[in-house]
């Protein structure tokens, strides 16, 4: 079946610095892929996401993503890190082979803390 | 354009009660989800939606979890009898269609705490 893996459930950084966030799927066949955020007391909201166009993704707020197949990850980053970053980011993986289109399925999810 | 709506946004209920959530989808989105996350956790699909049909409820306790869509617009999840395990918040999303790389649009969640 079908997972995802987020390294590391909480990550720190200052603002400024570059922010790397980490997921890695388990699939022989590349999925599609997703990055979503989550502010507290609030829903999710897509970020960006990998549909086989092109292997490096931008998505809002700065954030960009590279789909790299030989690795199975699909890392996200942001070059300068905003104290408005400060939230929880879900990795998320749609099997193409699976015989429900539109299951997303999530990682454990990264909290991302940002310092001054 | 309005976004996914759900109430109510928090729910206290004791153990062995019932309790329902609403949710309201984007205009014109034939599908539908129902996501239980629990603390520390990613969402988990509950159920699935097309349009009135259940595409997906492999993952939805049947024994104290219902849900249903009629007229394919508005849904509500029910929980009967709610256990302290089921303490979560419980997200709706919907998208326009069923493809694999649709993206899915969030309401904001009903936290739900059993004691």
């Amino acid at each position: 079946a079908q997972s995802v893996t987020q390294l590391g459930s909480h990550v720190s950084v200052s603002e400024g610095a570059l922010v790397l966030l980490r997921c890695n799927y388990s699939s022989s066949v590349p999925p599609y892929l997703f990055w979503y955020v989550q502010y507290p007391n609030q829903g999710l909201q897509l970020l960006l996401k990998y549909t086989s166009a092109a292997t490096l993704v931008k998505g809002i707020n700065g954030f960009e993503a590279e789909f790299k197949k030989s690795e199975t990850s699909f890392h996200l980053t942001k070059p300068s890190a905003h104290m408005s970053d400060a939230a929880e980011y879900f990795c998320a993986v749609s099997d193409p082979v699976s015989a429900v289109r539109g299951k997303l399925i999530f990682g454990q999810g990264t909290e991302l803390s940002v310092k001054p | 354009e309005a976004g996914v709506a759900q109430s109510p946004r928090y729910k206290i209920i004791e153990k062995r009660q019932s309790v329902a959530f609403w949710c309201n989808p984007i205009s014109g989105h034939a599908t539908l989800y129902w996501y239980q996350q629990i603390l520390g956790q990613g969402p988990k699909l509950l159920i699935q939606f097309q349009n009135n049909g259940v595409v997906d409820d492999s993952q939805l306790p049947k024994d104290r979890f219902s849900a249903e869509r009629l007229k394919g617009v508005d849904s509500t999840l029910k929980i009967q009898p709610a256990k302290l395990e089921d303490s979560a918040v419980y997200l709706c999303a919907s998208s326009p269609g069923l493809a694999y790389q649709e993206t899915q649009y969030f309401g904001p969640g009903t936290r739900l705490l059993v004691l």
